[in-house]
């Protein structure tokens, strides 16, 4: 699975859209961009995929750029349970049974 | 409907003792996985297991690791002689058939003193 690289940290005030950057220069064409999340002492949760369209669900809207080098998760409108650590992965899109090879993510911190 | 569980929450053994960490996925899953979480950092494959076979064991950091799926449901990861650095979360996850996304639940706190 191709690398990905996110920053540390970021902060985002609450009720302002936080945009989450994710390089991920070397990536395949078979292989689909992941998003997953992790709150603070729980398991991780899955957002959205997308192969190389801009995606939105009821979670979240990713944009990936047009040579599939890296792409931006978009959370239209943070709230203070949104801060968690985000993890962008690239994986091989199967059915199932590929693994998911997570970084050290993205620690957002939505604040009042 | 229910997640994934994990038994127990947490674990505290000693230094060279046996443990089973038990993951209950959620019904009609085939896909489950083990992943491990050290602190700080993002969780570690181990083992994915399709129905009651592991299709991929190639995360497992040695032979005292070793994981079982008898009847293609409940999974149960084991680890001989413990040593101070398992001490990690251990997550489980799982996924229905012909479905990308995987389910965890909250993973289960090992602490080997």
């Amino acid at each position: 699975d191709a690398k990905t690289t996110q920053p540390t940290s970021m902060d985002c005030a609450e009720g302002r859209a936080a945009n989450l950057p994710c390089n991920h220069s070397t990536i395949s064409g078979n292989e689909y961009v992941y998003w997953y999340r992790q709150i603070h002492s729980q398991g991780p949760q899955y957002i959205i995929h997308g192969l190389k369209n801009n995606e939105t669900n009821e979670m979240a809207s990713l944009i990936i750029t047009e040579d599939r080098k890296s792409s931006t998760l978009i959370l239209p409108h943070a709230t203070l349970r949104d801060t968690a650590v985000y993890y962008c992965i690239v994986r091989a899109h199967e059915t199932s049974g590929s693994r998911l090879t997570f970084g050290e993510g993205t620690q957002l911190t939505v604040n009042p | 409907g229910a997640g994934v569980s994990q038994t127990p929450s947490n674990k505290v053994t000693e230094k060279g003792k046996y443990v089973e960490l038990r993951c209950d996925p959620i019904s009609g899953h085939t896909a489950l996985y083990w992943y491990r979480q050290s602190l700080g950092q993002g969780p570690e494959f181990l083992i994915y297991f399709q129905g009651t076979g592991a299709a991929d064991d190639s995360g497992l950091p040695n032979d005292r690791f070793f994981a079982v799926r008898p009847e293609g449901s409940v999974s149960t990861l084991k680890i001989q002689r413990t040593e101070r650095g398992d001490s990690a979360v251990y997550l489980c996850a799982s996924s229905p058939p012909a479905y990308n996304e995987q389910f965890f639940g909250p993973g289960t706190r090992l602490t080997v003193l």
